[in-house]
């Protein structure tokens, strides 16, 4: 079965600062969701990648698929407090499977 | 060995039909949860239970019942099935409580998808 498994596990950051989450595949990736947990709230979706190399952004972050597709990473540009919460991916290749989560706190 | 497994994968039935889908996790976690995933992939918490009891209960209808025989298995009934009710429902589990304001790791089942006819 696939693995997801996020990078890092947590993470505090300054605000304005920059940061990457990265979420990496046992086996190629078909469908790679990223979601955001608010605190006590459900999982929203950001965004999902398909194509090996392919990119899109939603406001100040940005989520990439490698070309390989088996590697996704989610950059988050000039980090905000309302930017704080759980990233959590998630594939889709017949059976959806989610990493662990990575939680941001954003120190103003 | 797979941790957390959900039966059926698929399931497709008339509306008005009762039907339940089960869920088991082998990895000795306390708490377990059912998400329903919509048509845009939000995920919704639908219920918790920690050790057999039932802490979170959103607001969900009454036609959805969470049965816990043992804190390895949680189930879901769902009685007089809609059109709406079409969707994924993916359980989970965690080591701890699910913390106000928090995330425990939650290790996910890999759906079913329901389709109500």
């Amino acid at each position: 079965s696939q693995e997801l498994e996020q990078s890092p596990q947590s993470l505090i950051v300054q605000e304005g600062k920059n940061l990457t989450i990265n979420c990496t595949s046992s086996k190629t990736l078909y469908g790679l969701y990223w979601y955001k947990q608010k605190y006590g709230e459900g999982l929203i979706f950001l965004m999902m990648l398909q194509k090996g190399g392919e990119e899109k952004s939603h406001e100040k972050i940005t989520a990439k698929l490698d070309e390989k597709k088996q590697q996704s990473s989610l950059h988050i540009t000039a980090s905000q407090p309302s930017h704080a919460g759980i990233y959590l991916c998630g594939a889709d290749n017949n059976d959806m499977r989610f990493g662990a989560g990575t939680r941001l706190t954003v120190k103003p | 060995d797979t941790a957390v497994s959900q039966t059926p994968k698929y399931l497709v039935t008339q509306m008005g039909n009762d039907k339940s889908i089960k869920c088991e996790q082998n990895l000795g976690h306390d708490t377990m949860y059912w998400y329903k995933q919509d048509s845009k992939k939000f995920l919704k918490i639908m219920f918790s239970y920690n050790n057999k009891e039932l802490i979170i209960n959103e607001t969900v209808p009454n036609r959805f019942s969470p049965k816990s025989p043992d804190k390895a298995h949680l189930n879901l009934h769902i009685n007089s099935l809609e059109l709406g009710d079409s969707a994924v429902y993916f359980c989970a589990s965690s080591k701890l409580k699910r913390l106000a304001g928090g995330w425990e790791t939650q290790y996910f089942g890999p759906g079913t998808r329901l389709l109500v006819l």
